[in-house]
């Protein structure tokens, strides 16, 4: 049962516009998310994470919501740029009532913005 | 910035040997360090998360014994494939944990093929 999911695959974007990416989960624990920008054959590379605590955080061009009730956060990029395309991984994480760091996974999304 | 490097990058082997990957914290001390599989177009998958000085904690269906993990130092931790076959050829990837920024970093992954 995937506990982070990230509905769809690839999402495709004119250079300048904004980006939307989505993420739902289902772990009620989860109290910590992250999302990383991946491209092929390298690790992941940090982007923006949002405390359960807040339903916002904000980082130059990328925001991240939160809705908890909705299980569901969604990473915005404005303005796109061609740079940006690449896999984006939604993860979460369950760090309060221990050093619980670990991280899970969603399946990623494949973003291509067009020039 | 963390930096995390992975060592070898790609790596061929012939079924029936073992294959060492080294994972290095290469500007912080990392007590805890995560090791993930990611096969293509899917998620990362946890394999186990390494701790300095004590025995590493594997995810459920991970098998130990193929799955050897070293954390000798509070820079470098090692995952070992023992006996690989071709079903062990995928895409492994390490992270550091930093309790500066209490983040997760990640090395640029290693290929690994089983012939």
């Amino acid at each position: 049962d995937q506990q982070v999911k990230q509905n769809s695959p690839s999402l495709s974007v004119q250079e300048g516009r904004i980006s939307i990416l989505n993420c739902d989960y289902t772990n009620s624990m989860f109290d910590y998310f992250l999302w990383y920008k991946k491209y092929p054959a390298e690790g992941p590379t940090f982007l923006i994470s949002i405390s359960s605590i807040k339903d916002k955080n904000e980082d130059g061009r990328f925001t991240v919501f939160l809705n908890k009730s909705a299980k569901h956060l969604s990473l915005h990029i404005v303005p796109s740029q061609p740079g940006d395309s690449a896999v984006y991984f939604c993860a979460a994480s369950a760090r309060s009532g221990g050093s619980n760091y670990k991280l899970t996974f969603g399946k990623g999304t494949l973003l291509t913005v067009n020039p | 910035g963390a930096v995390v490097s992975q060592h070898p990058s790609r790596v061929i082997c012939k079924s029936g040997t073992s294959v060492k990957i080294e994972c290095r914290s290469l500007d912080f001390q990392a007590t805890t360090m995560f090791w993930y599989r990611q096969f293509p177009k899917q998620s990362l998958m946890l394999m186990a998360t390494s701790n300095e000085g004590s025995k590493a904690t594997y995810e459920q269906g991970v098998e130990k014994d193929k799955f050897l993990i070293n954390h000798a130092s509070l820079t470098l931790s090692t995952l070992t494939v023992t006996s690989a076959h071709p079903e062990d050829s995928s895409f492994y990837i390490c992270s550091a944990f930093d309790v500066r920024s209490y983040e997760q970093y990640f090395g640029p992954g290693t290929r690994l093929t089983v012939t």
